[in-house]
């Protein structure tokens, strides 16, 4: 069974701060996503990614598929970028994707 | 514009009754997903779709039923035999099969069991 950790859960920074949280996984995967949900549910896709790194505007997503471990970055971070980032990672011709339990990012201005 | 609507986005059900929830897509995509939001978990799968008239039970997928009549629609009936069914519920979909398809969601469905 893939297990799937995030650190921090929480996490308060000031804005302009550099933010990192973090992604574990336990097996090997295909995909890592990143997913981000605001306040109101809804949840948004930011970064699908099997290797290496992806950039999106001021969000930077790495993997490292020998550590079994995926970081997202966010530069010059902002208050509108205040929400529950949610990874998920899986495998093979499975359906199905594990979900981390979130990690929580307060910006304040 | 293209995406998935879900409704209600608040519903509030009796004991006993059954719930449907709507999740309709102009994406044009093939995969759709359903899954369980509850405080402090991550999401869990509940039915997926990967064509029409086909669909596979998920995780959790004890006291729920769905239907694939359409490419665009793939309801969820919350059944009177789901035990604990307060949640938050989303729809997803995809245009690849398997996990390596980016995921379209929905706003959610909030349920709650008075």
């Amino acid at each position: 069974k893939n297990e799937v950790e995030q650190s921090p859960q929480n996490l308060t920074a000031q804005e302009g701060e550099f933010i990192t949280i973090n992604c574990s996984y336990s097996v090997g995967i295909s995909a890592l996503h990143w997913l981000q949900q605001h306040p109101g549910g809804g949840i948004v896709s930011l970064f699908m990614l099997s290797s290496g790194k992806k950039k999106h505007g001021r969000l930077i997503a790495t993997i490292n598929i020998q550590e079994k471990h995926s970081s997202l970055h966010i530069t010059a971070s902002h208050p509108r970028d205040s929400a529950v980032y949610i990874c998920a990672a899986g495998g093979g011709s499975n359906y199905k994707l594990t979900f981390g339990k979130g990690t929580l990012l307060t910006v304040n201005p | 514009d293209g995406g998935i609507t879900q409704s209600p986005k608040y519903l509030f059900r009796k004991e006993g009754q059954n719930v449907t929830l709507s999740c309709e897509q102009n994406l044009n995509h093939d995969a759709m997903y359903w899954y369980r939001q509850d405080p402090g978990q991550g999401l869990r799968l509940i039915y997926y779709s990967q064509i029409v008239n086909d669909f596979q039970k998920g995780d959790i997928a004890e006291g729920y039923s769905v239907s694939r009549e359409k490419k665009e629609s793939f309801p969820l009936t919350v059944t009177s035999a789901q035990k604990n069914p307060t949640a938050f519920y989303l729809c997803a979909s995809s245009p690849a099969q398997g996990v390596t398809g980016e995921l379209f969601f929905g706003e959610g469905s909030r349920l709650t069991v008075l």
